[in-house]
């Protein structure tokens, strides 16, 4: 399996640009959220995802949208880049065991964007 | 919004020694997990704890979830420089759809 597939690994964007930040996971996990990781703030919660066509904000949403038209994708959109936005962002997806146990985020490889 | 306060940040130690990391929090959350996380990796799962007072190992190293589940601690036995990494605390409910980071601990363990 692949698990969490990020593209791309490295971005430079102009500020006012826009982009998507693609997300795909092959584990048939129902939970997917977007974390942004920032030097001595950890990561921080953006969007996230309890399923197919519902997403709900995190800790952070400004200045980002999601969807999530299918189980596997769940794409970050950069309605229009800001030098604050220059992070790393990860994407993650989990699922409920039996008993409704919950096994954890599995986390893609990153997505390091530079905006200028 | 729960916080998630690790200490220390940062640890270096020589090889052999032993550690403990603190994850502290003035909420009570439903389940905590440990990632441990390399330079330009996303996070790796080690470990959840779900019910206050439990310990749980994974070879050299001990969580404990606390009792009143709001803080718990990473301990690790003999360290190698393997361990090397950024160890991250995190909180959440019982459905996982929203986790709350700690800022994380560097631990350099030296040869």
């Amino acid at each position: 399996n692949a698990g969490v597939t990020q593209t791309p690994k490295f971005q430079v964007l102009k500020t006012g640009q826009s982009m998507t930040l693609q997300c795909a996971q092959d584990m048939n996990h129902e939970y997917m959220s977007w974390y942004r990781q920032d030097p001595g703030m950890g990561l921080r919660l953006i969007h996230y995802s309890v399923g197919a066509g519902i997403t709900d904000q995190g800790e952070v949403p400004n200045g980002y949208n999601v969807s999530r038209s299918t189980t596997e994708d769940f794409p970050l959109r950069l309605l229009s880049a800001a030098p604050s936005q220059t992070s790393v962002y990860f994407c993650a997806s989990s699922r409920t065991g039996t008993g409704g146990s919950w096994y954890g985020y599995t986390f893609g490889s990153g997505t390091r964007l530079t905006v200028v | 919004t729960q916080l998630l306060e690790q200490s220390p940040q940062f640890l270096s130690i020589q090889e052999g020694e032993n550690l403990t990391v603190y994850c502290n929090s003035s909420s009570v959350f439903s389940s905590l997990q440990w990632y441990r996380q390399e330079p330009g990796e996303g996070p790796v799962l080690l470990v959840t704890v779900v019910t206050g007072g439990e310990v749980k190992k994974l070879k050299r190293l001990t969580f404990q979830f606390g009792d009143a589940r709001k803080d718990s601690s990473l301990h690790i036995t003999a360290a190698q420089p393997g361990d090397t990494g950024l160890y991250l605390c995190a909180g959440g409910g019982t459905s996982g759809s929203r986790l709350t980071f700690g800022e994380g601990t560097q631990l350099t363990v030296n040869p």
